[in-house]
């Protein structure tokens, strides 16, 4: 099966714009969740969805937004790009999101916030 | 309340040495734990996880980890450290519908 993948691998953008990152599951997966990974935070879970619906969020603003299509695949939405929004932003899928499944976790989008 | 805490943010062994990372949870649900590696620019790789059938688990590459209730840990050893194992070590939690991260801990091994 192929592993999760996610694109684009690496982006720069300026303050005030705004990111579209995308996240493709492991075939048959239907959660996927996304975590920000920085070296003053770690990694921080930003959000999950599954089937379509947003289940679970973490403690992040309203400027990171996500969705997820019939197909599983996943995207996520940062608006008004901020300097420490620079991260590296990680999906993971697993079949259905229950806490005791192993999460796959693609390779991550580096994200330079200018 | 559910946390995670990675004791020592760095490790440096010998190769040949014994690894020894170690986590302590805190929970108030059954937890489920895990331990994810992850080489530099790539994502989380899975090495062993917890689920309440058999305290001691056994991983990949090696790594093996012992669930001790009594003590709250969840403490990730391999006998025999290769250059290869250099690399972030991550205790995970979930349970509850939270997935929470240790702060991760750097393994560092030296020829």
């Amino acid at each position: 099966k192929a592993g999760v993948t996610q694109t684009p691998r690496y982006l720069i953008k300026t303050r005030g714009q705004q990111v579209t990152l995308s996240c493709s599951p492991i075939s048959g997966h239907r959660s996927v969740s996304w975590y920000q990974q920085t070296p003053g935070q770690g990694l921080q879970f930003l959000f999950e969805y599954f089937s379509e619906t947003q289940r679970n969020k973490g403690n992040f603003p309203g400027r990171f937004s996500g969705r997820q299509f019939s197909n599983s695949r996943s995207e996520m939405n940062v608006s008004t790009l901020e300097l420490g929004d620079s991260a590296l932003y990680l999906c993971a899928s697993s079949s259905t999101g229950t806490a005791v499944e192993t999460q796959y976790f693609g390779p991550g989008t580096r994200l330079l916030v200018l | 309340a559910q946390s995670v805490t990675q004791l020592g943010s760095h490790v440096s062994v010998s190769e040949g040495a014994l690894v020894l990372l170690r986590c302590n949870y805190s929970s108030s649900v059954p937890p489920y734990l895990f331990w994810y590696v992850q080489y530099p620019n790539q994502g989380l790789q899975l090495l062993l996880k917890y689920t309440s059938a058999a305290t001691l688990v056994k991983g990949i590459n090696g790594f093996e980890a012992e669930f001790k209730k009594s003590e709250t840990s969840f403490h990730l050893t391999k006998p025999s450290a290769h250059m290869s194992d250099a690399a972030e070590y991550f205790c995970v939690l979930t349970g509850g519908f939270k997935t929470i991260f240790g702060a991760g801990t750097r393994l560092f091994v030296k020829a």
